[in-house]
């Protein structure tokens, strides 16, 4: 069962406007969130991240958003540059051991 | 620092036989986890060590798999008696405690393996 789910698997942006990628759990334990970027061949690269106790967090132009209601995370990404061209995943934890991916979101920024 | 590394970065076998992959994760990291990515899915969890004991196994981890660090510092993913999907990349990364804020894991490029 898929406890992280990312239900769009593509998104196109403009350059310079904002891309927002969500993500949905099920499980209330989680605690804490991580947004991964990967270029193909390549490893996932960490990019930000989010502990339950907040809900927003930001560094530079990535801002994750965390609603624990809807247990919903997002990613905005403002403004958007071509090179963040790469498949995005949002992960959780509940134990900082075992971290649950999602399916990942290609987005594509188009210049 | 040169980040976790991974290899052989490419492994074709035939069904059947058996493969070895290697990770040296970041020199001060005692947290080391290997992940395993298949087309279209996220990484999915196969096992982790705090220094050299293995303390989580997956159910992913069949009896066909098996992870060491001896030395608390690299580690082998051995997949005995390959099969066709056993194919996947195999990721590796490491961090230094817990996946927890400040604790970030770090992943390696990936070994993929292709099982013909």
């Amino acid at each position: 069962d898929q406890q992280v789910k990312q239900n769009s698997p593509s998104l196109s942006v403009q350059e310079g406007r904002i891309s927002i990628l969500n993500c949905d759990y099920t499980n209330s334990m989680f605690d804490y969130f991580l947004w991964y970027k990967k270029y193909p061949a390549e490893g996932p690269t960490f990019l930000i991240s989010i502990s339950s106790i907040k809900d927003k967090n930001e560094d530079g132009r990535f801002t994750v958003f965390l609603n624990k209601s809807a247990k919903h995370l997002s990613l905005h990404i403002v403004p958007s540059q071509p090179g963040d061209s790469a498949v995005y995943f949002c992960a959780a934890t509940l134990t900082g051991n075992q971290f649950y991916f999602g399916t990942g979101t290609s987005l594509t920024v188009i210049p | 620092d040169t980040g976790v590394s991974q290899n052989p970065r490419h492994k074709i076998t035939k069904r059947g036989q058996n493969v070895t992959f290697r990770c040296d994760p970041i020199s001060e990291h005692n947290r080391l986890y290997w992940y395993r990515q298949t087309l279209g899915q996220g990484p999915e969890f196969l096992t982790y060590f705090q220094n050299e004991a293995q303390l989580e196994k997956s159910r992913l981890l069949s009896d066909r798999f098996s992870a060491e660090r001896p030395k608390g510092s690299f580690s082998t993913l051995e997949i005995q008696r390959t099969e066709q999907g056993d194919s996947a990349m195999y990721l590796c990364a490491s961090s230094l405690g817990g996946g927890y804020t400040g604790n970030t894991i770090y992943f390696g490029e990936g070994s993929w393996l292709t099982v013909v």
